[in-house]
């Protein structure tokens, strides 16, 4: 099956500071690719859809201006945490697609001091 | 009523069951529909995506099918410890551009 990675796997920051999540498609071209959110034991929330030459589109609730998205390629997204706090730290994880289905990464554990 | 159910649990059996996993969606529009297996503390893996109604097998594991009812299931044969993760159906309608997840079903098989 297709492989998408993410880079990196952990982070741990202070608060204040920007962090910025990778998402690659190694074997396959990726015009859409999405972002999610998991907190422990819950459900993937959907944050924002990210498109290749265009801007993002954010869910509702999701700050545009906190969680930088930018799809520069066919294979590569990033998000970027901006001015990151301790109610930012969670579980991100990317996907990206194809006509039949999504691939998702491995996932980013983020943890803000 | 949501697009997409599926039964939480936890649902705990013992190693060598069957299992069976379910969901039901309400929009007759979805095209594709898959399982994914999400160990914790990782990204969901894909294990099977179906087109059309009837039966998709690979190893130990079933995929079916029935839009008529809108129900879709995922059997695992001769369950392990390993298959112990959440299970999460998902749908998609428009060629990718509409894509559903269920909730998912968390999955524990006892040695």
């Amino acid at each position: 099956g297709a492989v998408v990675s993410q880079h990196p796997s952990r982070v741990i920051c202070k608060s204040g500071t920007s962090v910025k999540i990778e998402c690659r498609s190694l074997d396959f071209q990726a015009t859409t690719m999405f972002w999610y959110r998991q907190f422990p034991k819950q459900s993937l929330m959907l944050m924002a859809t990210s498109n290749e030459g265009s801007k993002a589109t954010y869910e509702q609730g999701v700050e545009k201006d906190k969680f930088l998205i930018n799809h520069a390629s066919l294979t590569l997204s990033t998000l970027t945490v901006t001015s990151a706090h301790p109610e930012d730290s969670s579980f991100y994880i990317c996907s990206a697609r194809t006509r039949e289905t999504q691939y998702f990464g491995p996932g980013t554990r983020l943890l803000v001091l | 009523q949501k697009e997409v159910e599926q039964d939480p649990g936890p649902l705990s059996v013992p190693e060598g069951a069957i299992v069976s996993l379910n969901c039901t969606y309400s929009n007759s529009a979805f095209q594709y529909f898959m399982w994914y297996r999400q160990y914790s503390r990782k990204g969901p893996e894909l294990l099977m995506y179906t087109y059309s109604s009837g039966n998709k097998e690979d190893g130990r594991f079933t995929a079916q099918v029935d839009k008529s009812s809108k129900y879709i299931s995922l059997f695992i044969r001769d369950s392990q410890p390993s298959d112990s993760a959440t299970y999460l159906c998902a749908m998609t309608w428009n060629y990718g551009q509409n894509f559903v997840f269920g909730p998912g079903t968390r999955l524990s098989v006892l040695p």
